[in-house]
């Protein structure tokens, strides 16, 4: 079976640097995606690792060791809009995602 | 990025009637479209996968005959909740794949059911 273990909450100071941690157990793994979910809304697409290392887009970045079934990601100059659910999702064989239960960001001024 | 739209985005409906949720990919085609259920502060949980011209398949415990799933073309999916109970009260969204691509799924608006 599958497996996705996220933080159910996480808070932290606007402008910091906030990291949100994802451990996985999984069999025939391709890699693994980060959506970002405001309340009520539809997740969107943050980031997608399949080789081990880190990958940075603006002020997002995401990382993958597949031998240690970790990821994480990096959230920099935090901004109150920030303040969402991060959703970690392991690509498996099919293609199809399976979701973590998300991870609570919340933003304090 | 590719759009994904759902509707409707909230729906009313007595126990016992169906309603049908229409998820289309509007700038791209896409051979696989997923169902999820959503509870608050919950997970996205896959209720099963359409492909294009074939049947769905259905995530273990989730019942096929109520959850009728329709893919008939290659930009519309379509979930049918039959003989609704108070208890499917839930947030249900689709994605889609966008064929040109494996790794990125987009999403459509998510539906808010509510069985009174």
């Amino acid at each position: 079976g599958q497996s996705l273990e996220q933080p159910s909450e996480v808070t932290a100071v606007e402008g910091a640097i906030v990291q949100i941690n994802c451990t996985y157990q999984t069999s025939g793994f391709y890699g693994l995606s980060w959506y970002q979910q405001h309340d009520g809304g539809a997740p969107t697409f943050l980031s997608y690792n399949a080789l081990d290392g880190l990958e940075e887009k603006g002020r997002f970045s995401s990382f993958l060791s597949r031998s240690k079934g970790y990821s994480y990601l990096l959230l920099k100059e935090l901004q109150m809009k920030d303040s969402a659910s991060y959703l970690c999702a392991v690509i498996t064989g099919s293609y199809i995602p399976t979701f973590g239960r998300g991870t609570s960001l919340i933003v304090h001024p | 990025g590719a759009v994904v739209s759902q509707h409707p985005s909230r729906v009313i409906c007595k126990s016992g009637t169906s309603v049908k949720i229409e998820c289309r990919s509007l700038d791209f085609q896409a051979t696989t479209m997923f169902w999820y259920r959503q509870f608050p502060k919950q997970s996205l949980m896959l209720m099963a996968t359409s492909n294009e011209g074939s049947k769905a398949t259905y995530e273990q415990g989730v019942e096929k005959d109520k959850f009728l799933i329709n893919h008939a073309s290659l930009t519309l999916s379509t979930l049918t909740v039959t003989s609704a109970h108070p208890e499917d009260s839930s947030f249900y969204i689709c994605s889609a794949r966008d064929i040109r691509s494996d790794t990125e799924a987009f999403f459509g608006q998510g539906t808010r059911l509510t069985v009174v």
